[in-house]
């Protein structure tokens, strides 16, 4: 089972690039990483997944060295929108459903 | 294409009451998945069914069952509510064909047991 390690929270002002580091040092060679966003009382949203080098969509960048034991979640120029709870996820080969751990709460000020 | 919905939005019950919530999963996906979220310990997994089958279950008591019909729509069901049980219940969906495929939540049933 690959566990993911996260910071509990962070904090940041808005138009800066907030960058959220994830640990998985037991990801399987066929894990993909994914990452989710999710506001109070709503269920999380995908963001994006990657599964090495460097992924880029409207939302975010995914950044995962070639060792795979981590990657980090960039978010350009965040706003005060972007106030949520984000959560990294390792998926399972054996088919086994995804682990939610704590997230990292990222606090968007003014 | 609608979202996944989850009914009713509020729920508040009584201990020892039992509680039926219902999802209808993105259209054609057939893999649907139940999460138990508190703030003490966050986002839990249930159970997840595909094609009317139990494929995976988390480490919930027997109280807490679900099932799917052939139109992948999905209840959960948690007999003899205790005052823990009270928690934001989300259902996913996703077409169920991929391990590392994403997931599509609901907005959730905000449980109270009281």
């Amino acid at each position: 089972l690959a566990k993911t390690t996260q910071p509990i929270s962070m904090d940041s002002y808005e138009g800066q690039e907030v960058n959220i580091t994830c640990s998985h040092n037991n990801i399987a060679t066929n894990d993909y990483i994914t990452w989710y966003q999710q506001f109070p009382s709503q269920g999380p949203r995908f963001i994006i997944q990657g599964y090495k080098t460097k992924v880029t969509n409207e939302v975010a960048s995914l950044f995962i060295p070639a060792d795979r034991k981590s990657s980090t979640l960039s978010l350009p120029r965040v706003s005060l929108s972007d106030t949520a709870v984000y959560y990294c996820l390792v998926g399972e080969t054996d088919g086994t459903p995804l682990v939610f751990g704590k997230g990292t709460r990222l606090s968007v000020i003014a | 294409k609608a979202g996944v919905t989850q009914t009713p939005r509020y729920l508040i019950k009584t201990r020892g009451q039992q509680v039926t919530l219902s999802c209808s999963p993105i259209s054609g996906h057939r893999s649907v998945s139940w999460y138990q979220q508190t703030p003490g310990q966050g986002l839990q997994f249930l159970f997840e069914y595909f094609s009317e089958t139990q494929r995976n279950k988390g480490n919930f008591p027997g109280r807490f069952s679900g099932r799917q019909f052939s139109n992948s729509r999905s209840e959960m069901n948690v007999s003899t509510l205790e005052l823990g049980d009270s928690a934001l219940y989300l259902c996913a969906s996703s077409p169920g064909t991929n391990l590392n495929e994403k997931l599509f939540f609901g907005s959730g049933t905000q449980l109270s047991v009281l």
